[in-house]
């Protein structure tokens, strides 16, 4: 069966401070990994996705950056964090080979102050 | 630009009633239309979802009705029960050019189901 984790649970950074989430996913080859923010009242926003090690796509021009070292890690990061990267960070897999279901992570709650 | 609108934002229903949240879309490249549910401090969980080519979904007590010529969509749970408390996300999915999917999603409705 197959896992996703995501670490830390809640952060509370600085505001201009770095920031690096990490996402890792069990149980599965060559996934297509996603990472997205939840914001109140705006739903789910698709910030990055990537279909094999090395490669990012990115959706929303902003403060934040993605990279896949690893076959199934995902890590987003950001060199100096503003107050409205403020949110619900969500990391999901997709397997390769089974479109159409994309399976979410436990979520980090980011808040900038 | 919201491709996805979801309505009502917020939902109050009694047990036993037949909540109905509605989505609409515009980009006619949308291929796959899920709904998720999502626990508070929980990461989203796929519900049900559907094809463009099917005008209704049932899976247990809940179901989607499609209109492709309205480009909307609808999610009714049958026998709403209080456990079913929680924010509803519909979506679309398109493929890339790299061969996955994407999805993009409404804003979410938070249905409260009153024993």
């Amino acid at each position: 069966s197959q896992t996703i984790h995501q670490w830390p649970a809640t952060l509370v950074q600085p505001v201009g401070s770095p920031l690096s989430l990490e996402c890792t996913v069990e149980g599965t080859s060559n996934p297509n990994l996603y990472w997205y923010r939840q914001a109140a009242g705006r739903g789910l926003q698709l910030l990055f996705y990537s279909v094999g090690i090395g490669q990012i796509s990115s959706e929303v021009p902003q403060n934040l950056s993605a990279s896949r070292p690893q076959d199934r890690q995902f890590i987003l990061s950001s060199k100096k964090l503003l107050l409205s990267d403020s949110g619900f960070y969500l990391c999901a897999y997709e397997r390769q080979g089974a479109p159409h279901e994309q399976f979410f992570g436990p979520g980090t709650r980011l808040t900038v102050l | 630009q919201q491709q996805v609108k979801q309505s009502p934002q917020s939902l109050i229903v009694q047990k036993g009633g037949i909540p109905i949240i509605n989505c609409a879309y515009e980009n006619t490249a949308f291929d796959y239309f899920p709904w998720y549910q999502q626990f508070p401090g929980k990461g989203p969980a796929l519900l049900i979802a559907i094809r463009p080519d099917v005008s209704e979904k049932k899976e247990g007590r809940f179901t989607i009705s499609f209109n492709k010529s309205a480009k909307q969509f609808s999610l009714h749970i049958m026998d709403s029960q209080p456990g079913d408390s929680a924010t509803y996300f519909c979506a679309a999915s398109q493929i890339t050019n790299f061969g996955n999917e994407k999805l993009t999603f409404g804003t979410g409705t938070r249905l409260t189901i009153i024993p």
